[in-house]
């Protein structure tokens, strides 16, 4: 079972303010590193998956990077407002050997 | 509308009686899996499969049987269901690789 670790746990921030959080896995066999958003009472939703070292993603105000070789990607919410209040998960793997999720970082983001 | 269905979304049922939770995507995607989500212990992977008649074991798959006879569909069987098995349950599909698209969920209760 591989391990994959995500820091903070859980994060207060205030609206308006920025925020990024951590997620850590083996660097050895990498295939791909997904994150997805999952709001309460939902199901999860894709934000990215990448593949490269060096890789870095953007959406609207949510953007990540990848580092392959010492095994981390980072998460970064630029302003953040009420409807980003979700946890965040990552996960290592999709290919032949499946998909292993971290626990999350649960984001509350206080008016 | 490109979605994954799964059925039933609740069920409580008792100790030892089998059930089949079904899942069915319309997306045309290879990679199907299981996972299930339990407080304090994130998403786990519980099988996946990345083409029709090819299944393979991910980090939890005791006590739980699957079939990939179709591409669109992917059940989950509990042949013997027990309480340690109660959790929420999610299926999801995508292409190898790429990002997955998840069910709503499947609460399931095992007194």
């Amino acid at each position: 079972i591989l391990n994959v670790e995500q820091s903070p746990q859980s994060l207060h921030v205030q609206e308006g303010d920025s925020t990024n959080f951590t997620c850590s896995f083996p660097s050895s066999n990498f295939y791909a590193l997904h994150w997805y958003r999952w709001e309460t009472a939902k199901s999860p939703e894709a934000l990215f998956v990448m593949t490269l070292n060096g890789d870095e993603k953007k959406k609207g105000r949510i953007s990540a990077t990848l580092n392959t070789k010492e095994g981390y990607s980072y998460l970064y919410i630029k302003g953040s407002q009420p409807e980003d209040s979700a946890t965040y998960l990552c996960a290592l793997g999709g290919g032949a050997d499946g998909l292993t999720f971290g626990k999350g970082t649960h984001l509350i983001i206080q008016p | 509308e490109a979605q994954v269905t799964q059925n039933p979304r609740y069920l409580i049922t008792v100790t030892g009686k089998k059930l089949t939770v079904t899942c069915s995507q319309n997306m045309n995607h290879e990679y199907m899996s299981w996972y299930r989500q339990d407080p304090g212990l994130g998403l786990r992977q519980i099988y996946y499969s990345m083409n029709v008649e090819v299944t393979d074991k991910g980090d939890v798959p005791e006590g739980y049987k699957v079939s990939r006879k179709e591409k669109r569909n992917f059940p989950l069987i509990l042949e013997s269901p027990s309480p340690n098995q109660t959790s929420l349950y999610f299926c999801a599909s995508g292409d190898t690789g790429r990002e997955q698209y998840f069910g709503p969920g499947t609460r399931l209760t095992v007194t």
